[in-house]
């Protein structure tokens, strides 16, 4: 079956600590995006990737890096710097020529 | 900038009835397409309908339809013959050649038996 991985589903972690969530496409898409939802709201784009080795900053990207070593994979590192990690977080990929986004079951993170 | 307006946070609708969630953008882009999606308690986001921005017609999918009027900039989602299965988010987004998608706020649907 053809879709987007995200592990953990739930994830808990110390403030100050880095950690890095997964996401694993097998949809030969060349965009991978991460989004970040909080309780109530929107989805708001943390950075996004349109081929292997590249990738851009989208509207909340500080506190938050990235890797697109493969066209499969896109993990986001939270790092200490993010001042309120604690959100639910999603990737999608999409494939060229398309509009549509496909979600991956996304990655409720906490930090205490 | 694109800019994508869910106006209602919450919505009621007895089963079996229709209903109708607004959705209105902003954008400069000749080409792009807006979206309808579902988001229930377990966070998936569950894609419902498409509509490009050069579709004549509007876009349905089972019980939902796209309601597009281009020039108003709205793209209003119907859901017909409601389920109690239907409450959820629904939000609305708009995605452009430029790889990005915007989504708007979402409203919180609610199903009344």
């Amino acid at each position: 079956d053809g879709g987007i991985t995200q592990s953990p589903k739930y994830l808990f972690r110390k403030e100050g600590q880095n950690v890095t969530l997964s996401c694993e496409q097998n949809l030969n898409h060349d965009a991978m995006y991460w989004y970040r939802q909080d309780p109530g709201q929107g989805l708001r784009l943390i950075y996004y990737s349109q081929i292997v080795n590249d990738f851009q900053k989208g509207d909340i990207a500080e506190g938050y890096s990235v890797s697109r070593e493969k066209k499969e994979s896109f993990p986001l590192t939270v790092t200490s710097a993010q001042k309120n990690p604690t959100a639910f977080y999603l990737c999608a990929s999409r494939d060229r020529g398309n509009f549509e986004q496909y979600f991956g079951p996304g990655t409720r993170l906490t930090v205490t | 900038a694109q800019k994508i307006t869910q106006t209602q946070p919450g919505m009621f609708v007895q089963e079996k009835e229709a209903v109708t969630l607004d959705c209105t953008y902003d954008t400069s882009d000749p080409s792009y397409g807006l979206f309808w999606y579902k988001q229930p308690s377990s966070g998936e986001m569950i894609f419902l309908i498409y509509q490009g921005s050069y579709d004549q017609q509007n876009a349905t999918e089972g019980r939902y339809s796209l309601n597009f009027q281009k020039a108003r900039k709205s793209a209003n989602l119907v859901i017909s013959a409601s389920q109690l299965g239907d409450s959820a988010m629904y939000f609305c987004a708009m995605g452009r050649n430029n790889n990005d998608m915007r989504f708007g706020a979402g409203t919180r649907l609610t199903v009344k038996p």
